[in-house]
Formats: structure tokens, sequence, C-alpha cells
């Protein structure tokens, strides 16, 4: 079955504790992105990637890294979780074909206490 | 970055049709436009998208302006599983969101 995989689904942690949330696709998609969802905010785009090796930042980049090592996966790494991280962020991906959709995953819903 | 209008929100009878308003007036000429949904508890998903032409799928149908500064989604016969945020997006190769239109169906 064709799908965006996040992990963990939900995680609660301390300011500082080094996290990473991985996301792997299985449809060989060139384009995977990040986002976080906040109340009242929508959809927010933290970083995405165009293909291996290239990475770009999105509207909130800041106190999050990525990489794009292999085509199927996509971690978003935070160094030094702070309590303004917690968020509900969200994975996608989409093929390399200029109108093809985006596919999301089921979302990692983060505390940072 | 590619930048939408949409109401906040909107409220529909169920059975009755919907439409979705967007204004994308700074979309260039390769620009597709995009909707996708996300349900309560839910990630996001596609529903349509159009270059110049009206589209139709299962789901809904896409209304695009001549001048394409601006698109409506309709759904033409809303169920209260409609209920859900909508997005409107255009773009050529990144995915930037608003904050959509968050559309109750009332029974």
């Amino acid at each position: 079955e064709a799908q965006v995989t996040q992990n963990p689904r939900y995680l609660i942690t301390v300011t500082g504790k080094k996290l990473t949330v991985t996301c792997s696709q299985n449809m060989n998609h060139e384009y995977m992105s990040w986002y976080r969802q906040d109340p009242g905010l929508g959809l927010r785009q933290i970083y995405y990637s165009m293909n291996v090796e290239v990475t770009d930042k999105g509207d909130v980049p800041e106190g999050y890294k990525v990489s794009r090592k292999e085509k199927r996966n996509f971690p978003l790494i935070l160094e030094s979780p702070s309590p303004n991280q917690t968020s509900l962020y969200f994975c996608a991906s989409r093929s390399g074909t200029v109108n093809s959709p985006l596919h999301f995953g089921n979302g990692t819903r983060l505390t940072v206490t | 970055d590619a930048k939408t209008t949409q109401p906040n929100s909107m409220e529909s009878n169920e059975e009755e049709p919907v439409h979705l308003p967007c204004n994308h007036s700074t979309i260039s000429g390769t620009d597709y436009i995009h909707w996708y949904r996300q349900l309560p508890s839910q990630g996001p998903e596609y529903v349509i998208h159009g270059l110049t032409s009206n589209v139709n799928n299962r789901m809904a149908s896409l209304a695009i302006a001549e001048d394409r500064k601006s698109s409506t989604l309709i759904l033409h016969r809303a169920t209260l599983r409609d209920a859900a945020v909508y997005y409107c997006i255009f773009t050529t190769q990144n995915f930037v969101f608003g904050p959509g239109t968050r559309l109750s169906v009332l029974p």
C-alpha cells in the first residue's frame, strides 16, 4: 500500500533532549516536506526537499534540522527542543511531476515540557 | 511565497451544494491550483487540482476563473463527513498552505 509513515505518533519529551521524528515513503517520490500545525495557524512549512541531498527552508525552520540522504526517508531533527515546538507535525511527499498531489502521513503529536 | 485567500469559515446544510471560494491573484501561468481537506484528527488529504479548465472527480468539482485569479471548490451534496478544513494552494513545486476554510455541515 502506498503510504507516508511517520514515527512516533505521540511523543512527550523534556526541554533540551534531542529527538528525531522519522518519515518514510514507499512511492519513490522526489519531493518531501515537513509541516507543523498549531491551533488557528493552519499548516506551516518547516523544511522541504526536492530530491536526495537537496533541502530548503520553509516558513518556520528555526530550531529544526532535516536530512535527505536517501530518497525514501526525510527525518526531522530537534537538536534542543523547547516548549514552543509543542505541536502536531506532518510529513508529506509527492512525485517530481509538476501536477502530482501531496500524500500526507498521519501526524506526530509532540509535547515538550 | 504562493499565497491564497480563503474565508475563515463557512456553514452548509446537509444534502445541499457548497461553494468554497479561493483567491489567488498572484498565480502564474504555470501554477496548478490544488485543494486539500483535513478531517478532524487526520492528516490532510488531496481533493482535486487543475490548471485552466474546470475539473470533476468523485469527490468534488473545481471551477477556475477565466483569468485564473480565483477558483471555487464545489461539493455537490454536502454530507456530515465533509465537515473539515479545506485548503486551496497554487504551486509548481513547493506546497505552502494557508489557514484554510473551516466548513461546518449542519444536519
